[in-house]
């Protein structure tokens, strides 16, 4: 698998639902972080997370990062329509100028 | 609230010419990077810019690559001699110098060589 790898590929619930995306990736990292891009739009940034931490919250998000298992996961509650949208993991090595490694993303589609 | 602009949303070009795409990063940032997306797939890191000179580049970021802080605001992508396959979305991120590693993206420009 590559670095920050989401699964799954794609994820349909209806609007009310809790959507549950994850991440995997295979080196050390120094924080993780998610974001958001609707279609053929810019990425907005949802969350980071560090290395040092195990979980975030932020409104409606809840990220969690197990570093023990290279393992993040994005946790929309209370969806609606508005949320469809791609969201990507990116890691970033430690390293003041440390680049983003982003995942292949997951289509989410909330239906109303 | 602040925010990465680029310009234009839309470069049209063909083959064999130059193209630069322009961004404006955040004021107070200091790091600023360039990723491309092609149509599809995922996120890729092209290049990131510290202190007046490129402190990481990926292999995609060839002699055809180059970029610029020509003045205090602005930062750009130069690709001299454009191909088929630079067709794709591109993104300016930037980041400020404090213990925040948020990087912070603009709306991208859709580059199209015909």
């Amino acid at each position: 698998s590559q670095q920050g790898e989401e699964d799954p590929q794609a994820l349909s619930i209806q609007e009310g639902e809790n959507a549950t995306m994850n991440c995997s990736y295979k080196t050390s990292i120094n924080n993780l972080q998610w974001y958001r891009q609707n279609s053929g739009r810019g990425l907005v940034h949802l969350i980071l997370i560090r290395s040092n931490e195990r979980e975030k919250h932020s409104g409606r998000l809840r990220v969690t990062l197990d570093t023990s298992k290279k393992s993040s996961s994005l946790l929309i509650t209370a969806s609606r329509a508005a949320d469809t949208a791609s969201y990507f993991c990116a890691t970033a090595a430690t390293g003041a100028n440390s680049k983003l490694t982003f995942g292949k993303g997951i289509t989410l589609s909330v239906r109303p | 609230e602040p925010e990465v602009t680029q310009t234009p949303s839309h470069q049209v070009t063909q083959m064999g010419q130059e193209v630069i795409l322009r961004c404006v990063p955040i004021s107070n940032h200091l790091y600023f990077y360039w990723y491309r997306q092609i149509l599809g797939q995922k996120v890729e890191f092209l290049v990131s810019f510290y202190n007046n000179e490129i402190s990481e580049k990926s292999e995609i970021f060839d002699d055809q690559f180059s970029v610029e802080r020509p003045d205090g605001s602005n930062f750009t992508l130069k690709i001299r001699s454009t191909k088929l396959e630079d067709s794709a979305m591109y993104f300016c991120a930037s980041r400020d110098s404090s213990s925040t590693d948020t990087q912070y993206f603009g709306p991208g420009t859709r580059l199209t060589v015909l």
